[in-house]
């Protein structure tokens, strides 16, 4: 999973409750991605970061919050869990390289993901 | 309407079979494209990457893009059951970072 590791891999937790899920990389690429993947939807972006303490949302921030501290790291809070934030969570990273020549580099990588269950 | 369509699936194939998934798409300023593969439980594995129209070739795998068309196409020859996972088609518009935007993804089985 190309120097990605997320934890934890599994989480239950109670409607109401805080929960913070990190996504380390050791590959020290400049962008990381939270992503949440549920059935008919794919995956969703829901925020993201270009570099240490700059982040921006993705379509599907509401409810979530992050932070990114050292360029290894990325944490993605969930203040007050909810039912509808039951869903499977991966973290991605990317150079976004842009070539000279218009050619970029924009592939991303993907950690093993977390499944969180809100009860 | 979704900025990406894909047909779920599940695709069932023979062993040997050639298998072809699609993926269209609305938004012009798509230039990017990628083709990854998901086993049950795993995550996402980068297959193909290609940001022009026509051929890539990797292998098995052969990914085709017609931009005239908004169309793009995986193709996977002499398929083998280790195939089997759900494959999941991503775009990327020009100027928008890189922020990508997935297809729902197709699953295929390849039987014995």
């Amino acid at each position: 999973d190309a120097g990605i590791t997320q934890s934890p891999r599994h989480k239950v937790t109670e409607t109401g409750t805080p929960v913070t899920l990190r996504c380390h990389q050791t590959e020290n690429h400049r962008y990381m991605y939270w992503y949440r993947q549920d059935p008919g939807h794919g995956l969703r972006l829901i925020h993201y970061s270009y570099g240490v303490k700059d982040t921006d949302k993705g379509e599907v921030s509401d409810g979530y919050s992050v932070s990114r501290s050292k360029t290894e790291d990325f944490l993605l809070t969930l203040e007050s869990a909810t039912s509808s934030q039951t869903s499977v969570y991966f973290c991605a990273i990317s150079e976004s390289r842009g070539g000279s020549s218009g050619k970029g580099s924009y592939e991303q990588y993907f950690g093993p993901g977390t499944r969180l269950t809100v009860t | 309407q979704k900025e990406v369509e894909q047909d779920p699936g599940p695709l069932s194939v023979p062993e040997g079979a050639i298998v072809s998934l699609n993926c269209t798409y609305s938004n012009s300023a798509f230039q990017y494209f990628m083709w990854y593969r998901q086993y049950s439980r795993k995550g996402p594995e980068l297959l193909m990457y290609t940001y022009s129209s026509g051929n890539k070739e990797d292998g098995r795998f052969t990914a085709q893009v017609d931009k005239s068309s908004k169309y793009i196409s995986l193709f996977i020859r002499d398929s083998q059951p280790s195939d089997s996972a759900t494959y999941l088609c991503a775009m990327k518009a020009t100027g928008t970072a890189s922020k990508l935007t997935f297809g729902t993804g197709t699953r295929l089985q390849v039987t014995l």
